[in-house]
Parts: structure tokens; sequence; C-alpha cells
């Protein structure tokens, strides 16, 4: 099984507004990312955790805050996103930093619409 | 330069066609190679993963790598109207990134 799921599929949200998006894997990897992908464009690393950790943080501006309750668990909490936030947000998995076949394996992404 | 690079096509192909894609780096660093392909609105899904120079395959698809050249490809034999998709290309350092080219989209005519 190399399933990622991610929840919701769809979101719209005002600016004001402040929602979560969820990803789960239960393949024992231990290390999970956040991309975002605009329109026609490669996925671009946003955060990566490492057994539970951060390791990886691309920059990205406070509004956007990752979390990892758990080994298969990922969250991304969003607070005063901007229009040009709307994207679509992956979540990948793999077994962990540091593994030479470290693969990852994505989720089908949550279509994120700011207004 | 970008440390990727790959034709954003499109690449418009007869069913039965053989294809080829390609992407060529510039960081000799680059260990790994996958291929990965993204449907309309979906999440990317790792088809083929290298570590080594030369040929890998599976089922329809092969894989290339050229590490003198810096240069990768995957072929497609007897395409398929259900490939038409976005082939993205992906290489990983020594950080364990994955630094992706911007992806090549494949139509199959029937």
């Amino acid at each position: 099984d190399t399933e990622v799921t991610q929840t919701p599929k769809h979101l719209v949200m005002g600016m004001t507004n402040k929602k979560s998006l969820k990803c789960e894997q239960h393949m024992g990897h231990r290390a999970m990312y956040w991309y975002k992908q605009k329109a026609k464009k490669p996925p671009e690393l946003m955060f990566v955790y490492s057994y539970e950790k951060l390791s990886i943080n691309e920059s990205v501006p406070s509004r956007f805050s990752p979390e990892c309750p758990n080994s298969s668990l990922l969250n991304l909490h969003l607070h005063a996103l901007q229009p040009e936030d709307s994207a679509l947000y992956l979540c990948a998995s793999s077994q962990g930093e540091g593994v030479s076949t470290d693969t990852q394996y994505f989720g089908p992404g949550t279509r994120l619409t700011v207004l | 330069q970008k440390e990727v690079e790959q034709d954003p096509g499109p690449l418009s192909v007869p069913e039965g066609a053989i294809v080829s894609l390609n992407c060529t780096y510039s960081n000799s660093a680059f260990q790994y190679f996958m291929w990965y392909r993204q449907y309309s609105r979906k999440g990317p899904e790792l088809l083929m993963y290298t570590y080594s120079s030369g040929n890998k395959e599976d089922g329809r698809f092969t894989a290339q790598v050229d590490k003198s050249s810096k240069y990768i490809s995957l072929f497609i034999r007897d395409s398929q109207p259900s490939d038409s998709a976005t082939y993205l290309c992906a290489m990983m350092d020594s950080s364990y990134k994955l630094i992706f080219g911007s992806g090549t989209r494949l139509l199959v005519r029937p």
C-alpha cells in the first residue's frame, strides 16, 4: 500500500478564515512533506518533517503553520491567506531522510481557493 | 540556469507511438532520478526510480540515465490515450530534497 490521503479535496476560504489541511499515511514512513503547486508548474517544497520534527522550512510565510502530531499525520494550518496562495497543496511521505532509496509518494492534493 | 531543464511541450503523438521524454541537469551531485506522472488536478504518481547510469524497464516504460552527459530519459512504448498527462522528472541531491523539472505535457491522440 503506497497511499497518502489528504482532506479536504477542495477548500474555499476567505482571507480572514482559519482552516487546516490534513494528510495521513500508514506506510510507516518517517518523513513527510508539504508542497505547493500552481497551475502548469512543478511542485514547490514548503516543509519537511523528519521523525516528527521540522527539518526544512523553505522560507514559507508564517501564515502557513505545519504540525506533525505523530508519525502518520501531518497538518497544515492556514490563517490570513492571500488570493495568490490559491494552489494545489500536496502532501508526500518517504521512508526517511538519509535512506538511500528514499522515494516520495504523493497524496491527491487539496485544491485551495482563497477569495 | 535552472538545475533541471525539461521541455514543457505539449507533445502530441498518435496512439501506439513510442514517446521519448527528456531532462537535462547541471548538478553532478544528483544521485537519484525519478519520473512522476501527473493527471490534471491530481497528485504526482511515481512511475520510475533509478540511481545509476543505464536503463531500467517496467512494462511499457523504460528509464534511462546518462550521468556523464547529465541527461535522463523516459520512453513509453505503445502509447495509449490514458498516458496523456504531465510527466515530471525529479532528482534528489545530497540533502535528499527533490528537485523537479517543469514537466512535459503529453497528449496521445486516439
